[in-house]
């Protein structure tokens, strides 16, 4: 049980463009969803907390405009990078939790390389 | 806001051997402690978790401790193999929002 998944698992895009990841939760309904970048041999960085049915809260210095992250159902969440440049080059890793306050299951994450 | 400080951020030991990371954190509000594995390119996969009304925690050769007065919590693998070699990270939840804050992680090497 509690798996998650996100598609697709790479991607590649001209610089410019625009970048859908979608992160499901297969067998709970996930009540919170979280998207986490992560740099090469670095930790894992939050880069916000979606509920469902309501706007994304994203944290401090993460643009909002440029990660637009809806969260439309108990079991998907997407994160759309917008006009991606080189540097938005990395992991983007999400997790979902259930109605439990705390605990989270990871995706097994998504590699955007942007050209 | 919680700060998750982690040590060391390499590991080497020899395959049987145990292995000790240790983390510490500064909320003391923070109630929910994982422990994650990553192996390379994949996301993190929780190993082991510990809340905080319990001491220790154990699931065959792991064990997790916890000492709230002191604010640090640690990871204890025993007759580690080859397959334990990856990233681990430690995480603590923040106490008002549940945010999981990250550990900087551990690379285990476990030579055979």
């Amino acid at each position: 049980g509690a798996v998650v998944s996100q598609h697709p698992s790479r991607v590649i895009c001209k610089s410019g463009t625009s970048v859908k990841i979608e992160c499901r939760s297969l067998d709970f309904q996930a009540t919170t969803m979280f998207w986490y970048r992560q740099f090469p041999k670095q930790s894992l960085m939050l880069m916000a907390t979606s509920n469902e049915g309501s706007k994304a809260t994203y944290e401090q210095g993460v643009e909002k405009d440029k990660f637009l992250i809806n969260h439309a159902s108990l079991t998907l969440s997407t994160l759309t990078v917008t006009s991606a440049h080189p540097e938005d080059s990395s992991f983007y890793i999400c997790s979902a939790r259930d109605g439990r306050p705390v605990g989270q299951y990871f995706g097994p994450g998504t590699r955007l390389t942007v050209t | 806001g919680e700060n998750v400080e982690q040590h060391p951020s390499t590991l080497s030991v020899q395959e049987g051997d145990s292995a000790v990371i240790k983390c510490t954190y500064s909320d003391s509000a923070s109630n929910y402690f994982p422990w994650y594995k990553q192996e390379l390119g994949k996301g993190p996969q929780l190993i082991i978790d510990i809340r905080s009304n319990v001491g220790e925690k154990k699931d065959q050769r792991i064990a997790v401790t916890l000492n709230k007065t002191a604010k640090h919590f640690s990871l204890h693998i025993t007759e580690t193999q080859p397959e334990d070699s990856a990233v681990y990270f430690c995480a603590a939840a923040e106490g008002d929002t549940g945010k999981l804050i990250f550990g900087q992680g551990t690379t285990l090497q476990v030579k055979p």
